[in-house]
């Protein structure tokens, strides 16, 4: 089953609203997570890492205001697209390592629709 | 900076066909994965290659990894429809951050 779950599938947004998205680690704690987007047919764009207890570090050309990242536990981060506008729409996925294996299990991703 | 680079980015095959799909990265990495992607779905994980020489199989799929070369191979052996699916490979920079090659989607004809 699934070992990381992201909250929601969809969502369908007004532009200038925003919008939060959850990624948990089911069975096992997660002191970095990772956010990735992915526009159609494209390839997963690493956006950030997120980091338990601290701040998040951003990839260079994704804006910190924009894309707010919240790890307040060892199971949760959160990821808000704040005044979401239509070209944030997307396809955004998480991802945490289990650590055992040292294989990163992805969630099931969340599509964003911006009107 | 380091550069996962995959080929073909697109590939159309028939049932029962073998073929190879390439990823080659620019800097050392211990680490490669690789992974299988619906439409409109998340990411399946398919292997995870840890060391010089490591070959895993599981049904069709064989996946190789030559940290020398900076190169991993995905073969697919015998290929059925079912196989049709982008694969990704994906290179670890350390920390588990990882990063993605394009992707090569496959399309198997029956």
């Amino acid at each position: 089953g699934a070992v990381v779950s992201q909250h929601p599938s969809w969502v369908i947004c007004k532009s200038g609203t925003s919008v939060k998205i959850e990624c948990r680690s089911l069975d096992f704690q997660a002191t970095t997570m990772f956010w990735y987007r992915q526009f159609p047919k494209q390839s997963l764009m690493l956006m950030a890492t997120s980091n338990e207890g601290s701040k998040a570090t951003y990839e260079q050309g994704v804006e910190k205001d924009k894309f707010l990242i919240n790890h307040a536990s060892l199971t949760l981060s959160t990821l808000t697209v704040t005044s979401a506008h239509p070209e944030d729409s997307s396809f955004y996925i998480c991802s945490a390592n289990r650590g055992v294996t040292g294989e990163l299990f992805f969630g099931e991703g969340s599509r964003l629709t911006v009107l | 900076e380091l550069k996962v680079e995959q080929n073909p980015l697109f590939l159309s095959m028939q049932e029962g066909k073998n073929y190879t799909i390439y990823c080659n990265y620019s800097t050392t990495s211990d680490r490669l994965y690789w992974y299988r992607q619906d439409p409109g779905k998340s990411l399946e994980s398919l292997f995870v290659l840890l060391s010089n020489g490591a070959v895993k199989q599981e049904g069709r799929l064989m996946a190789s990894l030559d940290t020398k070369a900076r190169l991993s191979t995905l073969h697919i052996t015998a290929a059925v429809h079912d196989l049709s699916a982008t694969y990704f490979c994906a290179v670890d920079m350390g920390d588990d951050k990882i990063i993605f090659g394009k992707g090569t989607r496959l399309h198997i004809l029956p």
